[in-house]
């Protein structure tokens, strides 16, 4: 079981909006500012495409953004593209003696 | 550009011993924390370790600690996962993987994977 919570699977139409949530605790998602998103195509490696909330990499659309409300974060994709179509997974920092948890995993299918 | 390029595929058969590599190129070796990360067929991401070339100060993840060893050379800007006695439960993606200076837990630079099968 992992130690943040993600859906199984998430889907939209192309050009529509989905946001997929990651659920944790007051001891990771909730105590930091410091929750990453991956995303990960078929046996490719993964890619960050967002940390420390909503800052984005250089390079990374403004399609994807993120956001954080308690012990809850999101990564919201906006304006839905074919090639948005991958698995996501969220991390967060999890205190001076933990490298950091990931979830489990979404797999955004765009219809 | 920061590159970091893995050792290639590797099978074993359970019992065996199997060390693997990471080669940093485009930046500070020495200087920054690199790690491992496995994904098991189908499954999701976990850190395994990391280090810090420099001093070799390394940690370990709970699940991993004992289980391989972490290592780095950096005279040859080169990063280390390595297994004494290789299990079928060991069959998976390994990458290493460079964060973001000063946040530990976000990866900015993935290798391209290392894919070990362990089969008897």
């Amino acid at each position: 079981q992992s130690a943040l919570t993600q859906p199984p699977s998430a889907s939209g139409s192309p050009g529509q909006s989905v946001t997929i949530s990651c659920t944790g605790t007051s001891s990771d998602v909730g105590g930091y500012n410091s929750v990453s998103w991956y995303q990960q195509h078929p046996g490719k490696a993964p890619k960050l495409m967002i940390y420390e909330v909503s800052k984005r990499p250089s390079g990374v659309p403004d399609r994807f953004s993120g956001s954080k409300s308690g012990n809850t974060a999101s990564l919201t994709v906006s304006g839905l593209q074919a090639e948005d179509e991958a698995d996501y997974y969220c991390s967060s920092y999890a205190g001076s003696n933990n490298l950091g948890v990931f979830g489990g995993g979404t797999k955004l299918t765009v219809l | 550009e920061v590159q970091l390029v893995q050792s290639g595929a590797e099978v074993k058969k359970p019992g065996e011993s199997l060390k693997i590599s990471c080669k940093g190129s485009g930046y500070s070796f020495a200087n920054d924390w690199i790690g491992w990360v496995r994904q098991m067929p189908g499954k999701g991401l976990e850190w395994m370790g990391i280090i810090y070339p420099s001093d070799s100060d390394t940690r370990y993840s709970p699940s991993f600690q004992g289980q391989v060893t972490i290592s780095a050379d950096k005279s040859i800007s080169t990063a280390y996962l390595q297994w004494s006695s290789l299990k079928a439960s060991d069959t998976a993606m390994y990458y290493c993987a460079r964060p973001i200076r000063g946040l530990v837990s976000s990866i900015e630079f993935w290798g391209q994977g290392t894919l070990v099968t362990v089969s008897s």
